[in-house]
């Protein structure tokens, strides 16, 4: 079993709905939590990052980590044509030094 | 403020031979890491580098090895290419002090045939 687990989808929506993508982990050693889109064919790009339990917004992205339950996620609102991508999510321990990411979740959002 | 920049952006080996990739990260970032992304593994840590020196190392065979220039800049090699290496290499720095914040660059595709 994968440290950190990531339904791949493909999550398909309408464009203006709400997308909620999500992770499990395994590892009580991580503190810090990613998220991460990426185009095809190009590199991951950073989205928001979080420290440990609890909720960080920007703009339409809003990520939540609720380590009691090992589970993190992130909303989008208002989703857009060009939020379609492959979202990463990512942790590491307090050295941060070394992210463990799950598989990855196609997400398509249909005009 | 330029990105992450690696080069070559695609390459194609035979098996048995071997590859160096460069990396060179953001303008002030002092750390450099390595990834390789493939359809079924999916992104996994090869190595990090800070200050010439390597930090961190993930399970991968001897066959990967890395280093660090002075100048932050950084290459990846891989000896005795494998039909399995062939997959897209990313490098991603970051600022010292904010190791979890990490910038990704648009990766090497590597193919082994």
């Amino acid at each position: 079993q994968k440290e950190v687990e990531q339904d791949p989808g493909p999550l398909s929506v309408p464009e203006g709905a709400i997308v909620s993508l999500n992770c499990t982990y395994s590892n009580s050693a991580f503190q810090y939590f990613m998220w991460y889109r990426q185009y095809s064919r190009k590199g991951p790009e950073l989205l928001m990052y979080t420290y440990s339990s609890g909720n960080k917004e920007d703009g339409r992205f809003t990520a939540q980590v609720d380590k009691s339950s090992k589970y993190i996620s992130l909303f989008i609102r208002d989703s857009q044509p060009s939020d379609s991508a492959t979202y990463l999510c990512a942790m590491s321990d307090n050295a941060g030094n070394m992210l463990t990411f799950g598989g990855g979740t196609r997400l398509m959002v249909k005009p | 403020k330029a990105g992450v920049t690696q080069t070559p952006r695609y390459l194609i080996k035979t098996r048995g031979q071997q590859v160096t990739l460069s990396c060179s990260p953001i303008s002030g970032h002092r750390s450099v890491s390595w990834y390789q992304q493939t359809p079924g593994q999916g992104l996994q840590f090869l190595f990090e580098y800070f200050s010439e020196t390597q930090r961190n190392k993930g399970n991968f065979p001897g066959r990967f090895s890395g280093r660090q220039f002075s100048n932050s800049r950084s290459e990846m090699n891989v000896s005795t290419l494998e039909l399995g290496d062939s997959a897209l290499y990313l490098c991603a720095s970051s600022f010292p002090g904010n190791p979890y914040e990490q910038y990704f660059g648009p990766g090497t595709r590597l193919t082994v045939t």
